[in-house]
Parts: C-alpha cells; structure tokens; sequence
C-alpha cells in the first residue's frame, strides 16, 4: 500500500524565510508525486505536479520541489514566502488513487 | 471550465437523518473521487469511480455510506442515518486520468 509521509506538522516563519517542507513517498512501479495546497477555508489547489524528466520540479507561486529517487524523498521549497503562503500543504502520491500525507500547516508571519 | 461544483457547500442536519451530498466533474475526465476531511484524521479517499464504475470503496467506513455515480456527469455520496462523528468537510474531485485531481469547493457536514 502506498504510504506518503510529511515530515513537519506545523511550521511557522517570518517573511523572507527561506521554506522547505520534506516529503517520503512509498516505492512503487509508477511515480506520479504531488505537491497541493489549500488555503484556509478553501479547497485543494495543485501547486506541482513530478511525472519523469527533470527531476528539479518549478510550480506556481514560486515553490519548487526536487525529486530525489535514491532517498524516496519529494521535497517543497520556496526561496522566500510571502504572508499569503500561509496555508496547509499536502505531498501525495499516486499510483491509481492519489494517496495524501498528513500535511503541513505553515503559518507565515509578516 | 466551470471546475468541479458540489453541492451543498454546507449542510447541518440532526442526527439520524439523511445526508445526500451531490458532485459535478469536469466534463471529460473519466475518473471520480469522494475524500472526507476532518482535523483529527485528515485527507481520507472513500471511494474511486472510473468511468462510472466504483474501482475501489475500501474507504467507505461503514453500510451507513453509500455512493453513486449514474452517469458520467453526476455523483452522489450519502450518509443514512448520519452520526455527529460524520461531521467533515466532503470534497468531490475529478481526474482526467494523468494523476492530477482537481477539486470541488467541499461541502461542509455538520451533524448535531
């Protein structure tokens, strides 16, 4: 079964910070990787999105991920947030159902 | 494209009575999906239709939930009888079969 481990509950910064969120996935055939986020009372929104390729992953809002299949790792990176990328985050998986870590509530403070 | 609409965004009703919460997909995607969110349990799948057919309801938590999907525009999810533990936020999502789900707004299900 797929298993898709975050590992920060809640992650608090100033503006400017630098963010980074970790993200394990479980082996499988197929590695389709998810990065979504879902502002607060609002849905989930796709933020990246790994496939194959290059492995280095650009999205919206200037988030980032790295795909890095020796360490099962997807991990999230912005260079500096901004007081609007207060949100909860999800990494997920999917093989053929999308498969959603715990997330990670980060709280941005201006 | 309109996205995926669900209805009602909010519901709040008495224990034991009928929930019927109601899904629309973008039109061509081929896949359906019913997730419940709840703070302590977080984002669960209940259940996957593809092309109509339920793929996989291992997520369903019990006889009281059931889902349906009669055609490739519609779905419901409902709960008979519901229970204040059911209290969650119910997103519907749709897929056009690449791995990327895009979702509804939720509906919000409070049992008293």
């Amino acid at each position: 079964a797929q298993s898709v481990s975050q590992h920060n509950h809640h992650v608090i910064l100033s503006e400017a910070a630098s963010l980074e969120l970790g993200c394990n996935y479980s082996y499988g055939g197929t590695v389709n990787l998810f990065w979504y986020v879902q502002y607060p009372g609002q849905h989930l929104q796709l933020l990246l999105k790994y496939f194959s390729g290059d492995p280095l992953v650009k999205g919206i809002k200037g988030f980032e991920a790295e795909f890095i299949k020796s360490k099962f790792s997807f991990n999230l990176r912005k260079p500096s947030v901004q007081w609007s990328d207060t949100a909860e985050y999800f990494c997920a998986q999917n093989d053929y159902k999308l498969s959603f870590g715990a997330g990670t509530t980060v709280t941005v403070r201006a | 494209d309109a996205g995926v609409i669900q209805s009602p965004r909010h519901e709040v009703t008495e224990m034991g009575q009928e929930v019927t919460l109601r899904c629309k997909p973008i039109s061509g995607h081929n896949s359906l999906f019913w997730y419940r969110q709840t703070m302590m349990r977080g984002l669960e799948l209940l259940i996957y239709f593809n092309n109509n057919v339920p793929i996989d309801d291992s997520g369903m938590p019990e006889d009281r939930f059931s889902a349906k999907m009669p055609n490739a525009s519609f779905s419901t999810l409902k709960i008979q009888p519901s229970e204040p533990r059911d209290s969650a936020v119910y997103f519907c999502a749709s897929s056009p079969g690449t791995g990327e789900l895009f979702f509804g707004e939720g509906s919000r299900l409070t049992v008293l």
